[in-house]
């Protein structure tokens, strides 16, 4: 696509689930980021891919969360037992090899009651 | 660590000027960047700075001194579509890439 695409866009969940947000990043990025921002913050880094090297994980707030980039493409973020505490709006940008600025996706609203 | 400081709200008025500042200490630097971010959607990408000094884009301005591990972004003409949150990001490490950190946004009013 032309752009970074995130599903889903909202998604209700009951304390306790797991879910899974996905990111399908602009093709050809080599770069994938995953924010958190809660509302009326600014945004919470989670994760960095870059290529084939091994993740920067210092963003991720508990071992709940994790992470996976398949095939230097797709992303999964995972948040298992959810919690209240993890209802925010999770962003995934993406940006090319030796590129600058990274391009955002519309995001994923993450509501847990 | 890393620290990125700026303003948490502004006001300004229309057709006015207006200078956004922001602040940095971070273990490493190759990029300095700011975004615009309108209430419920995604940032967008407004400038880039590497090096020090000014980079001017039309309506918006944006100034770098590394040694001072500062940064201003510049909103001229100031038009009511400016309301926004302006968030400075700063990667943090030398090479192609490297992980880029954001500051908590300024978020600016643009009144009549």
């Amino acid at each position: 696509g032309a752009g970074v695409s995130q599903s889903p866009s909202n998604k209700v969940t009951e304390k306790g689930k797991d879910v899974e947000l996905r990111c399908d990043p602009i093709s050809g990025h080599t770069a994938l980021y995953w924010y958190r921002q809660s509302l009326g913050q600014g945004l919470e880094f989670l994760i960095y891919f870059q290529g084939n090297s091994a993740p920067d994980k210092s963003g991720l707030p508990s071992d709940r969360f994790s992470a996976e980039r398949t095939g230097g493409s797709v992303s999964t973020l995972t948040i298992q037992r959810t919690q209240q505490e993890d209802s925010a709006v999770y962003l995934c940008a993406s940006s090319p090899n030796r590129g600058t600025e990274a391009f955002f996706g519309q995001g994923t609203r993450l509501t847990v009651v | 660590g890393q620290n990125i400081d700026q303003p948490t709200e502004m006001t300004a008025t229309e057709g006015a000027i207006v200078q956004i500042n922001c602040t940095y200490q971070t273990s490493g630097f190759n990029g300095l960047f700011w975004y615009q971010q309108h209430a419920g959607e995604a940032p967008t990408f407004l400038s880039y700075n590497v090096l020090d000094g000014l980079e001017e884009k039309g309506r918006f301005s944006s100034f770098l001194s590394r040694s001072k591990g500062y940064s201003y972004l510049l909103l001229k003409e100031l038009q009511m579509k400016d309301s926004a949150s302006y968030l400075c990001a700063v990667r943090d490490r030398g090479g192609s890439q490297g992980n880029l950190i954001f500051g908590k946004g300024t978020k600016l009013s643009v009144k009549p």
